[in-house]
């Protein structure tokens, strides 16, 4: 039973314009929540997180969206660059942080 | 460097042989975290070590898994009698747990493949 979802195996965005991926949880008991980046060949790389204190987390063009209600987040990349094409994973955690628990990924590429 | 090092980066080994894989955390992080990611998959957890606990072994997929943490610091994930569907990237992370900044470093992972 997977309890943290991405639905969305894969998004095609043109350069420049922006890049929204969405994740969707089902444990209510998370408060900490983040997202990877992972290029071929490479490990996920940490990317930006949100405390469940938040609803809004921004670095650079990078934002993370929290809502707590519906039990989902997004991340927003704007403006998107051919770089950023890569598979991006969202995690959760209890206040233990002793398991993240990863969505299935969302591969980004981003068309020059 | 200072990253998470995993050992070796790619192994094929035959269907029932033993494999160990080796993780050596970035020093000073007392947890340490195994994950696998089989093709197509998210990332699967496996296993949690912090400082002296007893460590988390919730994930592991059966008892042909093990691992070990010596000494606080290097991990060594152990696969007994290896099936073809144990093929899959095996991760390493580590972190340093506190309330503000909980972030996990990965290792670039070994790509394990039982023919």
């Amino acid at each position: 039973d997977q309890q943290v979802k991405q639905n969305s195996p894969s998004l095609s965005v043109q350069e420049g314009r922006i890049s929204i991926l969405n994740c969707d949880y089902t444990n209510s008991m998370f408060d900490y929540f983040l997202w990877y980046k992972k290029y071929p060949a490479e490990g996920p790389t940490f990317l930006i997180s949100i405390s469940s204190i938040k609803d809004k987390n921004e670095d650079g063009r990078f934002t993370v969206f929290l809502n707590k209600s519906a039990k989902h987040l997004s991340l927003h990349i704007v403006p998107s660059q051919p770089g950023d094409s890569a598979v991006y994973f969202c995690a959760a955690s209890e206040g233990n942080f002793n398991k993240f628990y990863f969505g299935s990924g969302t591969k980004l590429n981003v068309k020059p | 460097g200072a990253g998470v090092s995993q050992s070796p980066s790619n192994k094929v080994t035959e269907k029932g042989k033993d494999v160990e894989l080796r993780c050596d955390p970035i020093s000073g992080h007392t947890a340490l975290y195994w994950y696998r990611q089989s093709l197509g998959q998210g990332l699967e957890f496996l296993i949690y070590f912090q400082g002296n606990s007893a460590p988390d072994k919730s994930g592991l997929p059966s008892d042909r898994f093990s691992a070990e943490r010596t000494g606080g610091s290097v991990s060594t994930l152990t696969i007994q009698r290896t099936q073809q569907e144990d093929s899959a990237v095996y991760l390493c992370a580590s972190s340093i747990p506190d309330s503000m900044n909980t972030e996990a470093f990965f290792g670039q992972g070994t790509r394990l493949t039982v023919v």
